[in-house]
């Protein structure tokens, strides 16, 4: 089955400071990736996400790559802000007639003002 | 995206017992899934819950710990059966993004936080 790897699991940036996190997956049949923002106590946020079928995507501070060959994707946060502070969760979605979500470990990510 | 609510939000049991957990959504949705996510780890898939019929058990959960059941297309609930101290864990409610038509663009419930003593 799919397995989706996340690194780093801790990231430490001061606030400005570009953030990149990156995820591998296994199967190469999976065409959705999103990835979901995770502040403490509360439920995971959907932040951004692509299809197999596109390269990148930009969403403000916010953007996603995809290198299909090397089934590996990251998630770019530019000028970082305390309030970006939160896990960070990479997922694979591979659909076989109804589609299975697959979680990477989860990036911790602070913020240092 | 859909509204998802879940119920209870938080509750503390004894071993051996079972807790019911509901899931409602405020529109019709086509996939609902039902994860864990145990103190500071990911997002464990559980079972997708079919509406109709069985639920579909990832690798590692049975029917008979955690049965589900999904009697229409915006409410599901999920059982969890005798349970242990290693149930302890934030049970999460996800669906689809709904309007009729399976999107795997996923959305999520505020979650359970359950206790086993």
């Amino acid at each position: 089955g799919e397995n989706v790897e996340q690194h780093p699991s801790t990231l430490s940036v001061q606030e400005g400071d570009s953030a990149v996190i990156k995820c591998t997956y296994s199967d190469s049949a999976s065409n959705y990736f999103p990835w979901y923002k995770q502040e403490l106590g509360k439920r995971p946020q959907l932040i951004i996400d692509i299809r197999s079928n596109v390269g990148e995507k930009k969403d403000q501070r916010i953007a996603v790559t995809l290198n299909k060959t090397a089934k590996h994707f990251s998630l770019h946060i530019t000028e970082t802000q305390p309030e970006d502070s939160a896990v960070y969760f990479c997922a694979a979605s591979l659909n076989t007639g109804g589609f299975k979500t697959i979680f990477g470990a989860g990036t911790r990510l602070f913020v240092k003002a | 995206s859909a509204v998802i609510s879940q119920k209870p939000s938080r509750d503390i049991c004894q071993r051996g017992t079972s807790l019911t957990i509901q899931c409602q959504v405020d529109s019709q949705v086509t996939m609902m899934f039902w994860y864990r996510q145990q103190p500071g780890q990911s997002l464990t898939l559980i079972a997708t819950a079919n509406q109709g019929s069985e639920a579909t058990y990832e690798s590692g959960f049975v029917i008979d710990k955690f049965p589900i059941s999904r009697p229409n297309l915006t409410f599901s609930t999920l059982t969890v059966s005798n349970m242990s101290p290693e149930d302890s864990s934030i049970y999460l409610c996800s669906v689809d993004r709904g309007g009729g038509a399976s999107t795997d663009t996923q959305y999520f419930g505020p979650g359970t936080r359950l206790t086993v003593l």
